[in-house]
Parts: structure tokens; sequence; C-alpha cells
């Protein structure tokens, strides 16, 4: 299967400080990036939907000043949490989704990045 | 988007098949059955996916009601490995997220 890398893996920063987190696509071109954001022992929570060159479709909910998003290539998006507080604390999920040579249009997910904010 | 609707929790020994089932009655005609699984701290692995007849890969199988209001995604041989929270999630053709339920977890014994 295709593969989706995000950087860092784990982050801890002060409050009132922003992250950023990086989502690429190492071996296939993705049309549709996707933003999740999991609590503990709950499910995936979809936070925005971006498309190559395109502003993010945020969810209901989910503050689009807050969470920044850029798609700026078929391989490359970010997630900036900007004013970062405690309550944002969560692991951050990408995922991405295009043609991977032979294979069908399916969904592939990064291994997350945890984020802790103090 | 069409709920679905899975068991908490699973448990399961070792080298068994274990059969998670996954009610979908509010299924439409163009809805995939998609199956994805999360281990610990890891972010969500496809598994396998289906629209009307049954499906194998590598990894599972998965069989489908012939009324499609239910599927059961089977393991044949279960290894620790597979312990995770199973996901059977619906999505139409032509849509661009994929929205995730309570799911399952899978606990496996050795």
């Amino acid at each position: 299967g295709a593969v989706v890398s995000q950087h860092p893996s784990r982050v801890i920063c002060k409050s009132g400080t922003s992250v950023k987190i990086e989502c690429r696509s190492l071996d296939f071109q993705a049309t549709t990036m996707f933003w999740y954001r999991q609590f503990p022992k709950q499910s995936l929570m979809l936070m925005a939907t971006s498309n190559e060159g395109s502003k993010a479709t945020y969810e209901q909910g989910v503050e689009k000043d807050k969470f920044l998003i850029n798609h700026a290539s078929l391989t490359l998006s970010t997630l900036t949490v900007t004013s970062a507080h405690p309550e944002d604390s969560s692991f951050y999920i990408c995922s991405a989704r295009g043609r991977a040579l032979g294979e069908t249009d399916t969904q592939y997910f990064g291994p997350g990045t945890r984020l802790t904010v103090l | 988007d069409a709920k679905t609707t899975q068991p908490n929790s699973m448990e399961s020994n070792e080298e068994e098949p274990v059969h998670l089932p996954c009610n979908h009655s509010t299924i439409s005609g163009t809805d995939y059955i998609h199956w994805y699984r999360q281990l610990p701290s890891q972010g969500p692995e496809y598994v396998i996916h289906g629209l009307t007849s049954n499906v194998n890969n590598r990894m599972a199988s998965l069989a489908i009601a012939e009324d499609r209001k239910s599927s059961t995604l089977i393991l044949h041989r279960a290894t620790l490995r597979d312990a995770a929270v199973y996901y059977c999630i619906l999505r139409f053709q032509g849509a661009q997220k994929l929205v995730f339920g309570q799911g399952t977890r899978l606990t496996i014994n050795p």
C-alpha cells in the first residue's frame, strides 16, 4: 500500500505557542488530504478536508482560524495549531487519498502526531 | 452518512478465526463498505472494502450479506498483532471523506 508520513511524531509545547505538523504522501500524488483528531479512548474525528491548491473545508465546530491547513502541493499538507492551549492536546492524524500505482482510490493514513500542550 | 453498528469489543484466541460483524441497515445502493483497523498509538490502516460481492485479500475477507444490510470481516487466523480497533465505515461512491464510528476493540488471547 501507499505510504503517508507525518512529522513530528511527538511534540510538546508551551501554552500560547503555535505548532506545525507536516503530512506527506511519499509514493503517490494525493488529490485530497484529510486531518483528524483523536482524544484518548475515543474515535477519530474529522477536522477538515483539503484539495491541492484550494482552501480547506472544515467540519462543523472546528475553528479554521485556530487550525490552519495548507495543501500547497500534491504530496504535502500542513496543519498549524495556532495559540495552542492544553485542551488542544490530542493525537492528530492525517490521511491522503489518491491513485497509487495499480490500486483503487483508497485513503491512506499517517502514523499520527501526539501533541501535548503544557 | 449512513450509520454502522458494531459491538464495542470482542475477544478471540490466537490462531483461531475471528468474525467481526457490522450492521448497516440504512445502506444505500452506492455505499461502499470499508474496513480499517487502528493499532495502539498508530494511524488507521486500510484492511479491505467491497460493494456487493465478497472480497478477499492478504489481510482478511469481507463477507457481505445479500441484502447488504450487514457485513462481516473475517480474520482467518488471528495473531497477537491483530489486536486493534476495527472500524466498519460506509462511503458512497464519489464521496471524499471517511467518517469513523466507535469501532470494535478486538483482543487476542495467547
